[in-house]
């Protein structure tokens, strides 16, 4: 069964709104977890290292006032995308490690913006 | 860039038949590991190989590893239909976040 849970896994939304994302992983803890994005018929984009008690690391070009990603728990990660624009559309996909193992994924988030 | 670089992009062939595909890189990997990913689905870990490791088998999946050429490959024996979907290598930096490929898609006509 799936290790990682990701919710939603659809999502309309209206410009101009927020819309938050949450990444779970269910039976071990998580001290980082990763965002990645992507466009249709493209590769996932790593957008950020979402690191429990402690700020996130993004990478170059991902604007980390626009995706807000907390990491509370060492079980939990969201990403929220804020003011969202047409231009965020995509597929949103977190991952966790469990130590000393390959990376789980979660089933991924389509994120439509109207 | 440390990014694997896949080929073929596309490949199409007939249920029965062989895939292979190949991820070079660029930099020197702890490990590299193969994912498949259905249209619109999350990723589906297929085998992980290690930087001291040569060949790894997982059922109709063999996946080599040449560090001296810095690619990999990615062989699937007597497709299936059900093998259509994308494939991505994906390296591991010694952070332990991921950094994909470009894919491969797949397509097995029955």
């Amino acid at each position: 069964g799936a290790v990682v849970s990701q919710h939603p896994s659809r999502v309309i939304c209206k410009s101009g709104t927020s819309v938050k994302i949450e990444c779970r992983s269910l039976d071990f803890q998580a001290t980082t977890m990763f965002w990645y994005r992507q466009f249709p018929k493209q590769s996932l984009m790593l957008m950020a290292t979402s690191n429990e008690g402690s700020k996130a690391t993004y990478e170059q070009g991902v604007e980390k006032d626009k995706f807000l990603i907390n990491h509370a728990s060492l079980t939990l990660s969201t990403l929220t995308v804020t003011s969202a624009h047409p231009e965020d559309s995509s597929f949103y996909i977190c991952s966790a490690n469990r130590k000393g193992t390959e990376a789980f994924f979660g089933q991924g988030t389509r994120l439509t913006v109207v | 860039s440390q990014q694997g670089e896949e080929d073929p992009q596309a490949l199409s062939i007939q249920e029965g038949e062989n895939a292979t595909m190949n991820c070079s890189y660029k930099t020197s990997i702890n490990n590299l590991q193969w994912y498949r990913q259905n249209s619109g689905r999350g990723l589906v870990h297929l085998i992980l190989i290690r930087s001291n490791e040569r060949e790894k088998h997982s059922g109709r999946l063999r996946v080599t590893l040449d560090t001296s050429k810095k690619s990999s490959s990615l062989l699937i024996t007597a497709s299936r239909a059900a093998d259509t979907a994308s494939y991505f290598c994906a390296l591991t930096s010694n952070t332990g976040k991921l950094i994909f490929g470009q894919g491969t898609t797949l397509q097995v006509k029955p």
